[in-house]
């Protein structure tokens, strides 16, 4: 069964560092999704992207927040200047419709740790 | 404001027996839900949804109501089995499917 990938399963990194991560969406899904979940707390919307723009974005993902789809495969959530409040599982998600009904699946997460 | 949230935060039930999970919403023009069930150390995965069309939608082993009157729906599942054991969340599809918004989970312990 296609799924979606995550890499790295884990990033540590310093505060004020840029990190990238990265997700492979199911192949030949158009639709894809940024989340992240602090410990403990609930899944937040981050991001949606289709055709090669964002599509809908949350209060969350402001300037220090960018994502690209550089080739066809990945598609890929980096933040600047990572601070503190960073920290969090970040989920990425693949969709191959429009339609509501048209299942979004999520990726196994990568945590990030911002020291 | 928009929000989609859960009553319960955990949920204790014995092997065999059946779980309710409830979650209330806020936006009565809110018209698609979805049921998520995540696991350890694992993304979120669809479990059923419901369009506000409807009051009520089986699956296997679990079924979904929605109670547009009262802004509430919520998460059977029948013979709850030891891989039920998860955080569960529902979810409200907004933006024409462009945005996702969750509610804060339900953790569901099975008791063996």
């Amino acid at each position: 069964e296609p799924e979606v990938t995550q890499t790295p399963s884990h990033q540590v990194t310093q505060m004020g560092q840029e990190v990238i991560l990265r997700c492979v969406p199911i192949s030949n899904h158009l639709y894809f999704y940024w989340y992240r979940q602090i410990l403990g707390q609930k899944v937040e919307f981050l991001v949606s992207f289709y055709n090669n723009e964002i599509s809908e974005k949350s209060e969350i993902f402001d300037d220090q927040f960018s994502v690209e789809r550089p080739d066809g495969s990945n598609f890929t959530l980096k933040i600047r200047s990572t601070k503190l409040e960073d920290s969090a599982m970040y989920f990425c998600a693949s969709k191959g419709g429009r339609r509501q009904s048209d299942t979004q699946y999520f990726g196994p997460g990568t945590r990030l740790t911002v020291l | 404001g928009e929000s989609v949230g859960l009553h319960l935060p955990t949920l204790s039930v014995q092997e065999g027996d059946n779980s309710i999970i409830n979650c209330a919403y806020s936006n009565s023009a809110s018209d698609y839900f979805i049921w998520y069930k995540q696991e350890s150390g694992k993304g979120p995965q669809f479990i059923i949804d419901i369009r506000s069309n409807m009051d009520k939608r089986q699956g296997q082993r679990v079924t979904v109501l929605l109670n547009k009157t009262v802004k509430h729906l919520s998460l059977q599942i029948a013979a709850t089995q030891p891989g039920d054991s998860a955080v569960y969340f529902c979810a409200e599809n907004r933006s024409g499917g462009f945005k996702t918004i969750f509610g804060a989970g339900t953790r569901l312990f099975v008791k063996a």
